[in-house]
C-alpha cells in the first residue's frame, strides 16, 4: 500500500510555455500533499504544503503565481509550472500522507512519487 | 531555530556495519524518520521512531533518545545497492517534516 504516482516522468519544454505536472494517490485518501525541488547534488527542499479543498501554503521564496497548485480531490494534486525558464529545469517530486498505518510507519508518514524532471530550453 | 544535522558523506566496505547519526533540535516533536534515496530517484520510506529505543527491521535498525535529540540508521551485512543518499526528518508540533540535508553512503567491494 501507499503507492504514489506522477506524471510526467520527464519533460522538456521550450521557455515560456507552462507546465503541468500531477501527482496521485493509488491505493489511500491523502490528507496532505507536499510538493518538493530538488537540484542536483542537493537536498530536498520544500515548496508547498497543500490540503485537498484549500490554498496550499507556499514556503518563503517560492512564488505562488509561478508555481501554481490545485488539491481538487483526496488522491490528486498538480503543480504548474507557468512561463516556465531554464533556472526552473529541476526534479521536481511530489509526496502525500494520510496512508494507511503500516508496521513501520504511521499515517503521518510521506510518501513519495517517482518524481518528474523538468528541462526548459 | 530548527535544525538537522547529519553527515555530508560516509564511505563503508561490502559486508560491514555502518552507522549514520543524525541529531535534531525542533519546536515540539513528533517522530523522526529516515528515508533512502537513490541517485536520480525519489525518497522511499525506511523506518519511524517516536519514542525512545531501537527498532530493528532486517538489515536496516533505527534508534531513537528522544532526550539527546538523537537518532542513528544503522545498516548491516552492507550491499552495494545500499550505495545512496539517507535523509534524516524529524516531524515538529505541527507535524511539519524537517529534513537533513542527507548522508551519502558509498560502499566499497
Amino acid at each position: 500500500g501507499a503507492v504514489v504516482s506522477q506524471h510526467p516522468s520527464w519533460v522538456i519544454c521550450k521557455s515560456g510555455t507552462s507546465v503541468k505536472i500531477e501527482c496521485r494517490s493509488l491505493d489511500f485518501q491523502a490528507t496532505t500533499m507536499f510538493w518538493y525541488r530538488q537540484f542536483p547534488k542537493q537536498s530536498l527542499m520544500l515548496m508547498a504544503t497543500s490540503n485537498e479543498g484549500s490554498k496550499a501554503t507556499y514556503e518563503q521564496g517560492v512564488e505562488k503565481d509561478k508555481f501554481l497548485i490545485n488539491h481538487a480531490s483526496l488522491t490528486l494534486s498538480t503543480l504548474t509550472v507557468t512561463s516556465a525558464h531554464p533556472e526552473d529545469s529541476s526534479f521536481y517530486i511530489c509526496s502525500a500522507k494520510g496512508g494507511p498505518r503500516s508496521e513501520r510507519g504511521t499515517t503521518e508518514t510521506q510518501y513519495f512519487g517517482p518524481g518528474t524532471r523538468l528541462l526548459v530550453l | 531555530g530548527q535544525n538537522i544535522d547529519q553527515p555530508t558523506e560516509m564511505t563503508a566496505t561490502e559486508g560491514a556495519i555502518v552507522q549514520i547519526n543524525c541529531t535534531y533540535q525542533t519546536s515540539g516533536f513528533n517522530g523522526l524518520f529516515w528515508y533512502q534515496q537513490h541517485a536520480g530517484e525519489a525518497p522511499t520510506f525506511l523506518s519511524y521512531n517516536v519514542l525512545d529505543g531501537l527498532e530493528e527491521k532486517g538489515r536496516f535498525s533505527s534508534f531513537l533518545s528522544r532526550s539527546k535529540g538523537y537518532s542513528y540508521l544503522l545498516l548491516k551485512e552492507l550491499q552495494m545497492k545500499d550505495s545512496a543518499s539517507y535523509l534524516c526528518a524529524a516531524s515538529d508540533s505541527n507535524y511539519q517534516l524537517i529534513w537533513g540535508a542527507g548522508t551519502k553512503l558509498i560502499i566499497k567491494p
